[in-house]
């Protein structure tokens, strides 16, 4: 069965922390991807992966960088933390197929509160 | 560019009725796919349904089935019967031909509210 895991379900961090948001994936997958959800905005794109080692920007990587050294693990890194970042986090992984675009697994979520 | 618009932010029905999720996009892509997801209170996108742009055939999964019309760009979602298990956010999505690397573009999402 497919299982995308992400290491908190709630978390609380203060303002200028570095906070990491870890997702590990038990599938193989090549492409790993971070999206936070904001009401009113559904979910928006923040960096993604397609190898180990490799990433590449989505819609709105400002204040967010990404690590991807193993190919089932893939953070989020906030450097450093702000009000604006308190968000729900959303890890997804699927595998490239010739045919087009594959189907996206998710993880549960982190609730990430930045006070 | 690629857009999903999802126009119902919240929708409420009482158990048994039927109810339609609208779901209209935008792409200049040729081959494309469309998926929905259902996202209940827990928080975990659950998958429903992918269709590519070459299949308009509808379909039907027990109580859910979905309407594909390439010439209005919309790929509606309809619940027959609902129950309140049905309550939850709905996502509707879109993707393109991106070979290695397979973006989604979300709509804003529908909540559904099914009363007992």
């Amino acid at each position: 069965d497919v299982k995308v895991t992400q290491s908190s379900r709630y978390l609380v961090k203060r303002t200028g922390e570095k906070v990491f948001l870890e997702c590990v994936q038990d599938m193989d997958h090549e492409n790993m991807f971070w999206y936070r959800q904001d009401p009113g905005l559904g979910l928006r794109l923040i960096y993604f992966s397609y190898d180990v080692k490799m990433k590449e920007k989505g819609d709105i990587p400002e204040g967010y960088s990404v690590s991807r050294e193993k190919k089932e693990r893939f953070s989020l890194i906030l450097e450093s933390a702000s009000t604006n970042q308190t968000s729900m986090y959303l890890c997804a992984s699927t595998t490239p197929t010739s045919g087009g675009a594959d189907t996206q697994y998710f993880g549960p979520g982190t609730r990430l509160t930045v006070l | 560019a690629q857009k999903v618009t999802q126009a119902q932010t919240e929708i409420s029905v009482v158990e048994k009725e039927d109810v339609t999720l609208d779901c209209v996009y935008e792409t200049r892509d040729t081959t494309y796919y469309l998926f929905w997801y259902k996202q209940p209170p827990s928080g975990e996108l659950v998958f429903l349904i992918r269709r590519n742009s070459f299949d308009e055939q509808n379909e039907i999964s027990g109580r859910y089935s979905w309407n594909f019309q390439k010439s209005t760009s919309s790929f509606n979602f309809t619940i027959t019967a609902s129950q309140v298990v049905d309550s939850a956010v709905y996502f509707c999505a879109l993707s393109g031909d991106g070979g290695a690397t397979n973006k989604l573009i979300f709509g804003t999402g529908t909540l559904l509210a099914v009363q007992p």
